[in-house]
């Protein structure tokens, strides 16, 4: 299993500032996921950071956007950019078990757009 | 779109009750999960059954799986008011070895 810590836990935004959130792993991982949970909505991948690599971000989600920052095995950051109110979500980081796929999350950071 | 869907979206009980849900989904998978989420937090994973496998017990919990009609159950036995949270099954795809979750299950136990 993993312990991830993330902060903040919440945070209460202007429209069109940004919001860096950061993620930080108790073991060493080489993937690290970022997903979004809009109100009473499901999680939804936004990207997967690789140590030493540009992150893979999946459909509807761009790199100007959401840039992501992976500089070592055990630390990732989700800059959430221009926010509007629809960005207003849970964003949860989290890693997985190589043998099982089984993930283990953060508590999350509650973004509300104002 | 959504690989796997719950249901019900809601389901009330009171204590002491079984809790089924179920779930749904549509392509080839490497095995199935059921997370659990307390009001909004972080999501902590219950069980994982493979797809070679039919059932599996942990606990309180029974979940079933059926790759002929691509459905999966999750059973809470003898529910607690602590178990009030949502349920979601997320599927492992043989495709892209990426974890899909569904919408969820808003489980709610009356003390």
């Amino acid at each position: 299993s993993a312990v991830i810590s993330q902060k903040p836990s919440r945070d209460i935004c202007q429209r069109g500032t940004s919001l860096t959130i950061q993620c930080q792993v108790d073991s060493q991982v080489t993937m690290m996921f970022w997903y979004r949970q809009q109100p009473g909505q499901s999680l939804t991948l936004i990207a997967t950071a690789n140590q030493g690599s540009e992150a893979t971000y999946e459909s509807g989600f761009v790199i100007d956007k959401f840039p992501i920052s992976r500089p070592n095995l055990t630390f990732s950051t989700l800059t959430v950019s221009n926010m509007s109110p629809e960005d207003s979500s849970i964003y949860l980081c989290s890693v997985d078990s190589v043998d099982t796929g089984e993930l283990f999350f953060g508590e999350g950071s509650r973004l509300t757009v104002l | 779109s959504q690989q796997g869907e719950e249901d019900p979206q809601a389901l009330s009980i009171q204590e002491g009750e079984n809790a089924t849900m179920n779930c749904s989904y549509k392509t080839s998978i490497n095995n199935l999960q059921w997370y659990r989420q307390n009001s909004g937090r972080g999501l902590v994973h219950l069980i994982l059954i493979r797809s070679n496998e039919r059932e599996k017990h942990s606990g309180r919990l029974r979940v079933t799986l059926d790759t002929s009609k691509k459905s999966s159950s999750l059973l809470i036995t003898a529910s607690r008011a602590a178990d009030t949270a949502s349920y979601f099954c997320a599927t492992l795809q043989r495709s892209n070895y990426k974890l899909t979750f569904g919408k969820g299950t808003l489980l709610t136990v009356n003390p």
